[in-house]
């Protein structure tokens, strides 16, 4: 099965770069990698996702690497508001299944 | 606001009964996932519904069920309710999910957060 690795937390300076990494070695040659964030119990909330490039949007960046093993997704200026649990997700090859790891709680600190 | 609204947002039952949980998608999206969250755990995916047929199947236990009506709203429904199945329950909804290989953006509800004591 698709499976993703994130380190279970990290801490970040505010006004810093948040580079959030993700492993996700299985991931087959034609499927998007997503990331979402959820703050406290709240719904997940979508931010980006991307297949082979760089990808960018308002809220953060997304970085690929040429053998699409793995992933950093990048809040460029982290404000105390982006503290959340950060997951990326694949799906399960061949499937309708998508796995949600268990994240990355980021700790944006003052 | 997503766009995808649950409904109740809270549910206190007691053990052996049985609850319904809605869902509705938002407007145009065919696609419908349930999702559970035990406390502090991640996301577990039960269920994906396309356009009212089961397309998916995740870690659901035969005690829960759902189905997707003509209207494209859904229900998850949990019986026989046991302890370790308070948690968060969210439903999402996508405009694709007919196609394994389509970018396939989830937008989450508020979830419902279900009690059994």
């Amino acid at each position: 099965d698709a499976k993703t690795t994130q380190p279970p937390s990290m801490d970040c300076a505010e006004g810093r770069a948040a580079n959030l990494p993700c492993n996700h070695s299985t991931i087959s040659g034609n499927e998007y990698v997503y990331w979402y964030r959820q703050i406290h119990s709240q719904g997940p909330q979508y931010i980006i996702h991307g297949l082979k490039n760089n990808e960018t949007n308002e809220m953060a960046s997304l970085i690929i690497t040429e053998d699409r093993k793995s992933s950093t997704l990048i809040l460029p200026h982290a404000t105390l508001r982006d503290t959340a649990v950060y997951y990326c997700i694949v799906r399960v090859a061949r499937t309708y299944k998508y796995i949600f790891g268990t994240g990355t709680r980021l700790k944006v600190l003052a | 606001d997503s766009g995808v609204t649950q409904t109740p947002k809270h549910l206190i039952t007691a053990t052996g009964q049985r609850v319904t949980l809605r869902c509705s998608p938002r407007s145009g999206d065919l696609s419908v996932y349930w999702y559970q969250q035990s406390l502090d755990q991640g996301l577990q995916f039960l269920i994906q519904y396309y356009n009212g047929e089961e397309r998916a199947k995740g870690n659901i236990l035969e005690r829960f069920s759902a189905q997707q009506f003509p209207d494209l709203h859904s229900e998850l429904n949990l019986s026989s309710l046991e302890l370790g199945d308070s948690a968060l329950y969210f439903c999402a909804s996508s405009v694709d999910g007919g196609t394994a290989l389509a970018k396939n953006i989830q937008y989450f509800g508020a979830g419902t957060r279900l009690s059994v004591l």
